[in-house]
């Protein structure tokens, strides 16, 4: 079965850039998932849907950052305009619940904002 | 907010040697989840556990909760190469956050052969 699959896996664009980064879930899963990982902050909870409708998005740092999930297949993290210090690994990951189902995470997007 | 605190932060041990890798939160856990990352790629799933006193096992790997469900251990048994990494913990925060779940700062494993 095909996993979380996110793309690009490695991004390198110039500072003020829109960035956008793309992910499926895995067929039937709920919840989506986006996270951020650096060395400084650790993994950390973006934003989560459920049935396509954004849940939580207290992680979301500020206003650059904007998440959606026009179908149950396909979601999107968009950065505008993109700063060095969004730097880091992006994950996605989908579960079939919100509680008692592991999260299933893709390989991730490592972005570089010169 | 929860909390997670692992350690050690980074073990280096020689192949076959047992080892253990613990997680402490600071609030009651509702649910704890180890993930196993290697670099460059995405977490994999390793276990669930829910229940205080829940032990459970894969392979060469046990993960216990404590009775009073606050921490976690990782043990793995005759250590390999192929454990190398770095293994994280997750939590349920409870409560009306469903789905949110709070990461430790992650386990560097090295494993000599």
């Amino acid at each position: 079965d095909a996993g979380v699959i996110q793309s690009p896996r490695h991004e390198v664009t110039e500072m003020g850039q829109e960035v956008t980064l793309r992910c499926k879930p895995i067929s039937g899963h709920d919840y989506l998932f986006w996270y951020r990982q650096t060395m400084m902050r650790g993994l950390e909870l973006l934003i989560y849907f459920n049935n396509n409708v954004p849940i939580d998005d207290s992680g979301m740092p500020e206003d650059r950052f904007s998440a959606k999930m026009p179908n149950a297949s396909f979601s999107t993290l968009k950065i505008q305009p993109s700063e060095p210090r969004d730097s880091a690994v992006y994950f996605c990951a989908s579960s079939l619940g919100p509680r008692g189902q592991p999260q299933h995470f893709g390989d991730g997007t490592r972005l570089s904002i010169l | 907010s929860q909390e997670l605190e692992q350690s050690p932060q980074s073990l280096i041990v020689q192949e076959g040697k047992n080892l253990t890798i613990n997680c402490t939160s600071s609030k009651t856990l509702y649910g704890l989840y180890w993930y196993k990352q290697k670099y460059g790629e995405g977490l994999i799933f390793l276990m669930m556990l829910q229940k205080g006193g829940e032990e459970k096992s894969h392979e060469k790997i046990t993960a216990k909760l404590d009775e009073k469900k606050q921490q976690s251990s990782l043990h793995i048994t005759a250590s390999q190469p192929s454990h190398a990494g770095i293994y994280l913990c997750g939590a349920d925060a409870g409560g009306t956050s469903y789905g949110k779940l709070t990461f430790g700062q992650g386990t560097i494993l090295t494993v000599h052969p």
